[in-house]
C-alpha cells in the first residue's frame, strides 16, 4: 500500500544551525507534498508545501526540494532558532484523490 | 472564527465503554478527516468524509464508526473501547481534495482507555 518512510525521528542541532528532514514515498501517483509543524499539545499546522512540477520552493529559512524520480522530498531549515523546536511531519498526496499519507514524524530539538 | 473545535479534549474510559468523539468547522469545507497520533506512528487516516453525505475507510478503520452530521459536523464513535485505541485523536478538514487547500487540524482529543 502507500507508504511515506520519514527520518530521522529525532534530531537536535545548534541555534543557528541547518536541520535536514527527509522523506520517501511509494506511491508514484503521488503529486502533492506538504510539511506540517506540530508544538506541544496543538495540532499539526501546514508550514510549506510542493507540487511535482516544481523541484524546489523556499518561504525564508524554509525550503523543501522534490526529487520525483527517486521519489524523495525533504525539508530544510536554516538559521534554526529555539522556536523552530517541535514535530515535523511530511505527507504526500494525489491529486483527484481525498487521502494524505504521513510519515511517522521528527522530532526537533534546537539547543541555545 | 473558531476553525476546528473537538470535544472533548480528555478522556477516559474503560475497556467496553462506548463514546462519541465530535469534530465541528465553521470553515465552510467539503472535506473532513479524523486521525488518530501514536508514538513513532505517524498519523493514520481512520476515516474520511469527501463530502456531505459520504464516509470512506483510511488506514486503520476497525473498531470505529464515523457519521457526517451535516457540512460542519464529523463525528467519531467507538462502540467498544479497547486498550489498543488509546491514542490522540485528530479531526482535520479541508475545502476538496487532496491539492486544492491546505488541510486544517484541530487541538486533538487525548482518550485513554483503561
Amino acid at each position: 500500500g502507500e507508504n511515506v518512510e520519514q527520518h530521522p525521528s529525532t534530531l537536535s542541532v545548534q541555534e543557528g544551525d541547518s536541520a535536514v528532514i527527509k522523506c520517501t514515498y511509494s506511491d508514484s501517483a503521488s503529486n502533492y507534498f506538504p510539511w506540517y509543524k506540530q508544538e506541544l499539545g496543538k495540532g499539526p499546522q501546514l508550514i510549506i508545501d510542493i507540487r511535482s512540477n516544481v523541484g524546489e520552493k523556499k518561504d525564508q529559512r524554509i525550503a523543501v526540494t522534490l526529487n520525483k524520480t527517486a521519489k524523495h522530498f525533504s525539508l530544510h531549515i536554516t538559521e534554526t532558532q529555539p522556536e523552530d523546536s517541535a514535530v515535523y511531519f511530511c505527507a504526500a498526496g494525489g491529486s483527484g484523490t481525498y487521502k494524505y499519507i504521513f510519515g511517522t514524524g521528527t522530532r526537533l530539538k534546537v539547543l541555545a | 472564527n473558531a476553525g476546528v473545535t473537538q470535544t472533548p479534549k480528555f478522556q477516559v474510559l474503560k475497556t467496553g465503554q462506548s463514546m462519541t468523539l465530535q469534530c465541528a468547522q465553521d470553515m465552510n469545507h467539503n472535506s473532513m478527516y479524523w486521525y488518530r497520533q501514536d508514538p513513532g506512528m505517524g498519523l493514520r487516516l481512520i476515516y474520511y468524509s469527501a463530502s456531505e453525505g459520504t464516509t470512506d475507510k483510511g488506514e486503520v478503520p476497525n473498531g470505529y464508526n464515523v457519521s457526517r452530521l451535516n457540512k460542519r459536523e464529523f463525528s467519531l464513535r467507538l462502540e467498544s473501547a479497547a486498550p489498543s485505541q488509546t491514542s490522540v485523536y485528530f479531526c482535520a478538514t479541508t475545502s476538496g481534495m487532496v491539492n486544492t487547500g491546505e488541510l486544517f487540524f484541530g487541538e486533538g482529543s487525548r482518550l485513554t482507555v483503561l
